[in-house]
């Protein structure tokens, strides 16, 4: 069993539809989150950082993480077409350690 | 955010010849600095974790005298290819870590690799 599973889609939905992104991990002792957008050809981009359970809201971004579940989610409002990229979920057990990735999911909004 | 730069964005080199790539913090210091390479259509690839002032710590698989990796400062990690070859062209990517109790990490925007 992978550290951490993503599911790499791709998933396809229409402009204004919720998009829904998740990873499981197995390692308990994981606890700061990331959620990572990247461009075809482009580094990552920080979307979204949490640490331990909880919800966190950035405009049309929400991630919840469910250590009890080793579960988290990137929850996507009114999507774009700008949208259209792949998110990658990261996280770590402590600093000055290197997150672990999950593979990516491809994201593709339509107009 | 935090902004992380890299130079050259891109790179084309003859095989048998050594390419340097710089991966700067801008605004803010970086204690701990990561090397990643990753191939079209998967995940990044963890290659090394560097500290400044100390030597780089490289992830299973990785030849270090291969790839040279210097923290000489806390805004600045290279990452020298030696002796590149074809089956080293790639996406290379830094990140580093603001240490600011955020723990959180930023990323550069790749340098892409073509060897000959």
């Amino acid at each position: 069993q992978k550290e951490v599973e993503q599911d790499p889609g791709p998933l396809s939905v229409p402009e204004g539809a919720i998009v829904s992104l998740n990873c499981t991990y197995s390692n308990s002792a994981f606890q700061y989150f990331m959620w990572y957008r990247q461009y075809s050809r482009k580094g990552p981009e920080l979307l979204m950082y949490t640490y331990s359970s909880g919800n966190k809201e950035d405009g049309r971004f929400t991630a919840q993480v469910d250590k009890s579940s080793k579960y988290i989610s990137l929850f996507i409002r009114d999507s774009q077409p700008s949208d259209s990229a792949t998110y990658l979920c990261a996280m770590k057990s402590q600093a000055g350690t290197a997150l672990i990735f999950g593979k990516g999911t491809t994201l593709s909004v339509s107009s | 955010g935090a902004v992380v730069s890299q130079h050259p964005s891109w790179v084309i080199c003859k095989s048998g010849t050594s390419v340097k790539i710089e991966c700067r913090s801008l605004d803010f210091q970086a204690t701990t600095m990561f090397w990643y390479r990753q191939f079209p259509k998967q995940s990044l690839m963890l290659m090394a974790t560097s500290n400044e002032g100390s030597k780089a710590t490289y992830e299973q698989g990785v030849e270090k005298d291969k790839f040279l990796i210097n923290h000489a400062s806390l805004t600045l990690s290279t990452l020298t290819v030696t002796s590149a070859h074809p089956e080293d062209s790639s996406f290379y990517i830094c990140s580093a870590e603001t240490g600011t109790g955020q723990e959180t990490q930023y990323f550069g925007p790749g340098t892409r690799l073509l060897v000959l």
